[in-house]
């Protein structure tokens, strides 16, 4: 299983743009990249996957360079309600058995007014 | 369209009551898994189930049993519950396009 780096925590201000970078220097050929959003006292829920490039949807954009050892998830214009734990999980989801992710820690972003 | 259903919401054992935590499924997902969540931290896996009729250990499975009563259904079982299970309990199911999660299980043992 690929091992996850990211920063503890952020800070932003509503209306910019936030990054969040995800180090995984093992990632392995068949892995994805996927990110998960979690609020206080609710269970995380995805936001975005990807394998290669950028991928977008309408609540964030995904970008992996070529060599696929980092991630940056990007949430454009973040507002006060964005204030949650982003995790980075990497794993090979196209196998049938179970995925066995492992939750780092994740980023905690704050939103500040 | 309900997704992954937990119940109950929030409970209190004293030290070495017994429960069962109840996960239900809609998605006709195949994985199934308990995992838990202690203050500031991230998930920890309990258990999971690759499928109906088998279960496997996770990270943390002292103290737990399982059971996956069919494709729907994963229940986590305290046999004798402690203070240091006091948490809060997530189960989730997955398929290819990624894990969806109930809202928890808020459990203190006092």
């Amino acid at each position: 299983l690929a091992k996850t780096t990211q920063p503890i925590s952020m800070d932003s201000y509503e209306g910019q743009e936030v990054n969040i970078t995800c180090s995984h220097n093992n990632i392995a050929t068949n892995d994805y990249i996927t990110w998960y959003q979690q609020f206080p006292s609710q269970g995380p829920r995805f936001i975005i996957q990807g394998y290669k490039t950028k991928v977008t949807n309408e609540v964030a954009s995904l970008f992996i360079p070529a060599d696929r050892k980092s991630s940056t998830l990007s949430l454009p214009r973040v507002s006060l309600s964005d204030t949650a734990v982003y995790y980075c999980l990497v794993g090979d989801i196209s196998s049938g058995s179970a995925r066995q992710l492992t939750f780092g820690s994740g980023t905690q972003l704050t939103v500040l007014p | 369209n309900a997704g992954v259903t937990q119940t109950p919401k929030f409970q209190v054992l004293k030290t070495g009551q017994s429960m069962t935590l109840q996960c239900a499924q809609d998605m006709n997902h195949n994985s199934m898994y308990w995992y838990r969540q202690d203050p500031g931290m991230g998930l920890r896996l309990i258990y999971y189930s690759a499928s109906e009729g088998t279960t496997d250990k996770g990270e943390v499975p002292n103290g737990y049993n399982v059971s996956r009563l069919n494709k729907r259904e994963f229940s986590l079982r305290l046999e004798s519950a402690a203070p240091s299970q006091t948490s809060v309990y997530f189960c989730a199911s997955s398929d290819m396009g990624g894990y969806t999660f109930g809202s928890g299980t808020r459990l203190t043992v006092v």
